[in-house]
């Protein structure tokens, strides 16, 4: 089956900075890569989220791009907030509602 | 407001106390799906169901049982828990592919 693998597990930055954060997955077959953001005591909530037709895809100061070939995906945030602060989940669908997820990333912005 | 519930929110119960965590959405979705959240493990799919009185099996069911009468609430059962059932629970629903609203969380003590 599918497997996602995230990294890092825990990125600090400095407010203002870019964060960048890494996700692999095993099977080809998965063609839909959402991300989510968990605050504490929060459920999950996309962020943004990309197809396997697209390479890239941006929403204000977050993207996503996207390698088929290399099967990675990734998450960049611009000019990070300190409300950025949260654990990030990437995930991949290896098809019609059968979500794998990555094991997160803790990001930590300092004023 | 569109939402999903899940009640309760915590629940600390014994070894072998049969045991109802429900959920509800009110935006019409015809799927759902249930996950655990354990550390270092990320969201894990314990079943998922695709309309009413169809539902399937996600990663890790053993232990889980689920129903789909309605096509609003989506109940997780747990027959006999256990300690190794002790987690974070999430419940969700969405309209497409992988675009899924996640509820506030459960979180269950199995002493």
């Amino acid at each position: 089956g599918e497997n996602v693998e995230q990294h890092p597990s825990t990125l600090s930055v400095q407010e203002g900075d870019s964060a960048v954060i890494k996700c692999t997955y095993s099977d080809s077959a998965s063609n839909y890569f959402p991300w989510y953001k968990q605050e504490l005591g929060k459920g999950p909530q996309l962020i943004i989220d990309i197809r396997s037709n697209v390479g890239e895809k941006k929403d204000q100061r977050i993207a996503v791009t996207l390698n088929k070939t290399a099967k990675h995906f990734s998450l960049h945030i611009t000019e990070t907030q300190p409300e950025d602060s949260a654990v990030y989940f990437c995930a991949a669908d290896t098809g019609f509602q059968k979500l794998v997820f990555g094991t997160g990333t803790r990001l930590l912005v300092s004023p | 407001e569109a939402q999903v519930t899940q009640n309760p929110r915590y629940l600390i119960t014994v070894t072998g106390k049969k045991l109802t965590v429900t959920c509800s959405q009110n935006m019409n979705h015809e799927y759902m799906s249930w996950y655990r959240q354990d550390p270092g493990l990320g969201l894990r799919q314990i079943y998922y169901s695709m309309n009413v009185e169809v539902t399937d099996k996600g990663d890790v069911p053993e232990g889980y049982k689920v129903s789909r009468k309605e096509k609003r609430n989506f109940p997780l059962i747990l027959e006999s828990p256990s300690p190794n059932q002790t987690s974070l629970y999430f419940c969700a629903s969405s309209f497409e592919r992988g675009l899924q609203y996640f509820g506030p969380g459960t979180r269950l003590t199995v002493t």
